[in-house]
């Protein structure tokens, strides 16, 4: 079975650039999170996704965020546009009943 | 709001046995998890307590005590591969099944040594 897969990998952009990061779930999880992990700082939640509606997206920072997941089955995040404060590393999880399962992340630079 | 406290590192030295702590402060909460994460690598499920006592799989053990918000991950008989920051989060469930978020404790960098 694959595991939760990410693209890309690594992106470096300057500021006020726009960068979209895309995250495939285990098939079959109906539930999808993002979460960011800045430089010094513990992984933190971003939102989540239930098929291809959003449940809680209480932890977007602000209105430069954009998350969607059409059709219920891949995810994306778009930063539009980029500021220095959002370098870090972004994650990808997924779970049907129980037990994140989490990708290898998008390590977002911005100059 | 969500509080989780973990070591920053740890040293131990293969073969031995090592315990790594984790205390919270939370709300609503629906269990604790432990991750493994090797550096620039996913993190990777280790273990889940939802009720208090002691979990054990294989070299790795994990107990919660609910009513003090405390947890431990044991990790016996170390080898060099190991070596990895070890993370604690605390589940807080709000709706459906799997329907959760996570929060995270900054993680615990364990060095294993000859």
């Amino acid at each position: 079975e694959a595991g939760v897969t990410q693209f890309p990998s690594h992106s470096v952009i300057e500021k006020g650039q726009t960068v979209t990061l895309r995250c495939d779930p285990i098939s079959g999880h109906d539930n999808l999170y993002w979460y960011r992990r800045v430089m010094g700082k513990e992984i933190k939640f971003l939102l989540h996704f239930v098929k291809e509606s959003k449940q809680d997206e209480s932890g977007m920072p602000n209105n430069r965020f954009l998350a969607e997941r059409t059709g219920g089955t891949y995810s994306t995040l778009k930063v539009q546009p980029a500021e220095l404060e959002d370098s870090g590393v972004y994650f990808c999880a997924s779970s049907q009943l129980w037990g994140q399962f989490f990708g290898p992340g998008t390590r977002l630079t911005v100059l | 709001g969500q509080n989780i406290d973990q070591p920053t590192e740890m040293t131990a030295t293969e073969g031995a046995i090592v315990q790594i702590n984790c205390t919270y402060q939370t709300s609503g909460f629906n269990g604790l998890f432990w991750y493994q994460q090797h550096a620039g690598e996913a993190p990777t499920f280790l273990s889940y307590n939802v009720l208090d006592g002691l979990e054990e799989k294989g070299r790795f053990s994990s107990f919660l005590s609910r009513s003090k918000g405390y947890s431990y991950l044991l990790l016996k008989e170390l080898q060099m591969k190991d070596s990895a920051s070890y993370l604690c989060a605390v589940s807080h469930a709000y709706s459906g099944a799997g329907s959760y978020q996570l929060t995270f404790g900054k993680g615990t960098k364990l060095s294993v040594i000859p």
